[in-house]
């Protein structure tokens, strides 16, 4: 039968301009979030993670937001490169459970050259 | 320092025949996780072993099983293979007790015909 995929978020951006992909995430008690990005035919590939007792971490190009308020967590992209086409997901572990990390059904960036 | 290691890369099985798949960690890491990765799934938790003891399981079908040897590589083995087993296999790689960076491998794509 005909298989049914996730249906995934899609942003699709212009080279050199800034990205922003969003993530909500489900316990107010999570305190550590990771994302990661996943080219095709690859496994998911660290990019930066934050704890609870942050608002905002700076990476390489890249900054993740966390507003635990409405629990919300984004990941900036700064002058994207066709080389950032990929999925991107956010993770959180359940508190107390180590290294049980649950993941968002992703979210697709398409690069335009 | 080398990365995750996962062997193989591809596989092909018969629905009926088991099979195990392997995963290195990164030297120094003892936390070993297995995720399951399909399009109508997306990323699901497997299980999760540190120094040799299953900490933390998902919620699969006993037919799914894993374990962990002295030197932190992992093992999990799939018995009775089914055709909905066919997936992206993925191993994370953590240093620490608690929840921390986890790295992933490239995975081992198994499909079942």
């Amino acid at each position: 039968g005909e298989s049914v995929g996730l249906h995934l978020p899609t942003l699709s951006v212009q080279e050199g301009d800034n990205s922003i992909i969003n993530c909500a995430y489900s316990n107010s008690a999570s305190d550590y979030f990771i994302w990661y990005k996943q080219e095709s035919g690859k496994g998911p590939q660290f990019i930066i993670d934050i704890r609870s007792n942050m608002d905002k971490r700076q990476g390489q190009r890249v900054t993740v937001l966390l507003n635990k308020t409405v629990k919300h967590l984004s990941l900036q992209i700064a002058a994207t490169q066709p080389g950032d086409s990929a999925v991107y997901f956010c993770a959180e572990p359940r508190p107390g459970i180590f290294n049980k990390f649950y993941f968002g059904s992703g979210t697709k960036l398409n690069v335009k050259p | 320092k080398a990365g995750v290691t996962q062997t193989p890369r591809y596989l092909i099985k018969t629905r009926g025949q088991q099979v195990t798949l392997s995963c290195s960690p990164i030297s120094g890491h003892r936390s070993v996780s297995w995720y399951q990765q399909t399009p109508g799934q997306g990323l699901q938790f497997l299980f999760e072993y540190f120094s040799e003891t299953q900490r933390n399981k998902g919620n699969f079908p006993g037919r799914f099983s894993g374990r962990q040897f002295s030197n932190s590589r992992s093992e999990m083995n799939v018995s009775t293979l089914e055709l909905g087993d066919s997936a992206l296999y993925l191993c994370a790689s953590s240093g620490g007790q608690a929840n921390t960076e986890a790295f992933f491998g490239q995975g081992t794509r198994l499909t079942v015909v």
